[in-house]
């Protein structure tokens, strides 16, 4: 099976702090995912990669950035920490448009206060 | 527009009943349909996959449904267990672009 580690359960940042969420998965699968989710709205995009230094954008890209130098990693930037940025993160990855192997990582609570 | 939409948006049963969920999707072209399961505070874990052929797949309790031709889904859960308490997501893929449609789950708590 394939395994999603994100790097931290919970974070706990400021408002204005640079923050890095790491998310590594360990087949060798060419799509990554980076999703937030809160009460009431679901799973939201914010980014997808389909190949390392490939990004797009997803539904709700604004205040993210992602980066992607090597296949097996995919970081979720936060270039200023604002408070409703406060949510579950969620990366996941897969390979391919039918996605069989598409695993969640465990997922990044983030607190911005 | 592609969408996915849950019913009921939350459900309490007592253990050892079965319940149904229910998933209807709007996404074209459809690809496939995936339930996840979700403990609190925890990622999805997918239970079943679903393509356009399949009418049915199970995975132990777990028995999802899919009628392609009236774009609706259901996950049945038999004989309720109390680990079964938590959110049921349904995620239907488009057969182009590599795109997923998620849909806000339904909250599932086992009662005792």
């Amino acid at each position: 099976d394939v395994k999603v580690t994100q790097s931290s359960r919970y974070l706990v940042k400021r408002t204005g702090e640079k923050v890095f969420l790491e998310c590594v998965q360990d087949m060798d699968h060419e799509n990554m995912f980076w999703y937030r989710q809160d009460p009431g709205l679901g799973l939201r995009l914010i980014y997808f990669s389909y190949d390392v230094k490939m990004k797009e954008k997803g539904d709700i890209p604004e205040g993210y950035s992602v980066s992607r130098e090597k296949k097996e990693r995919f970081s979720l930037i936060l270039e200023s920490a604002s408070t409703n940025q406060t949510s579950m993160y969620l990366c996941a990855a897969g390979i391919g448009a039918e996605n069989y192997g598409y695993t969640f990582g465990s997922g990044t609570r983030l607190t911005v206060v | 527009k592609n969408q996915v939409e849950q019913s009921p948006q939350s459900l309490i049963i007592l253990e050892g009943k079965n319940c149904t969920l229910q998933c209807n999707y709007t996404v074209s072209p459809f690809s496939n349909l995936r339930w996840y399961k979700q403990d609190t505070g925890r990622g999805p874990v997918s239970l079943t996959i679903m393509t356009f052929s399949e009418n049915t797949k199970s995975n132990g309790r777990y028995t999802a449904t899919l009628d392609a031709d009236t774009k609706q889904s259901s996950l049945h859960i038999t004989a309720s267990q109390l680990s079964d308490s938590a959110s049921y997501i349904c995620v239907v893929s488009r057969r182009t672009g590599n795109q997923f449609y998620f849909g806000t789950g339904t909250s599932l708590t086992v009662i005792p």
